[in-house]
């Protein structure tokens, strides 16, 4: 089983709607990431947090890390057009005894109807 | 303000054939990593270099070598290409091999194998 998961797998949601992606991990969170992924193209980082109850906001998107540190979510207020695309979490695991490396989940596929 | 820069962007090969996948960043960062992605799979790590003059073994590094030419770039050489090998490569930079800070990533190439 995946060590990140995220849910739903896929969203489609009409313009100007809320949506929330869920990302849950079998481990404590140190460092969590959230990415945006639009087909062929690259991952662009959207926003990170650390600390367990942190919450961030970047345009309409918000998203927070749980008390507890084992989850975190991203909301996005009034969907557009341009939010469609791919959502992934990351975190930070030791590896190698040299670096940390990123973890994904698989990804929320979400589309957004006009 | 290029960040990570992949080249090529879309490659197909013969089983059998070799090339390089080469990835420079001019964000002066430390550590860079290549991942594939695959569909299910997610992001998987092949191989890192925590630092210039290093590399080092990642999550799938059977029939890949790297080279971590300078500070700046980063390539990913496949030897004697195999269908298995057909994927997406993301080259990915961050400031160093710590934890709690974003990596960076290039739009990837598109790599089929035939």
């Amino acid at each position: 089983s995946q060590e990140l998961e995220q849910s739903p797998q896929s969203l489609i949601v009409q313009e100007g709607k809320n949506l929330t992606i869920n990302c849950t991990s079998s481990k404590t969170l140190y460092g969590l990431y959230w990415y945006k992924q639009k087909y062929g193209e690259g991952l662009i980082f959207l926003m990170m947090l650390q600390k367990g109850g942190e919450e961030k906001s970047h345009e309409k998107i918000t998203a927070k890390l749980d008390e507890k540190k084992q989850q975190s979510s991203l909301h996005i207020t009034a969907s557009q057009p341009s939010h469609a695309g791919i959502y992934l979490c990351g975190a930070d695991r030791i590896y190698g005894g040299a670096t940390n490396k990123l973890i994904f989940g698989t990804g929320t596929l979400l589309a957004v109807q006009p | 303000n290029a960040g990570v820069t992949q080249t090529p962007k879309f490659q197909v090969l013969k089983t059998g054939q070799s090339m390089t996948l080469q990835c420079a960043q001019d964000m002066n960062h430390n550590s860079m990593y290549w991942y594939r992605q695959d569909p299910g799979m997610g992001l998987r790590l092949i191989y890192y270099s925590a630092s210039e003059g290093t590399t080092d073994k990642g999550e799938v590094p059977n029939g890949y070598n790297v080279s971590r030419l300078n500070k700046r770039e980063f390539s990913l050489r496949l030897e004697s290409a195999a269908p298995s090998q057909t994927s997406v490569y993301f080259c990915a930079s961050r400031r160093d091999r710590g934890a709690n800070q974003p990596q960076h990533f290039g739009d990837g190439t598109r790599l089929s194998i035939l």
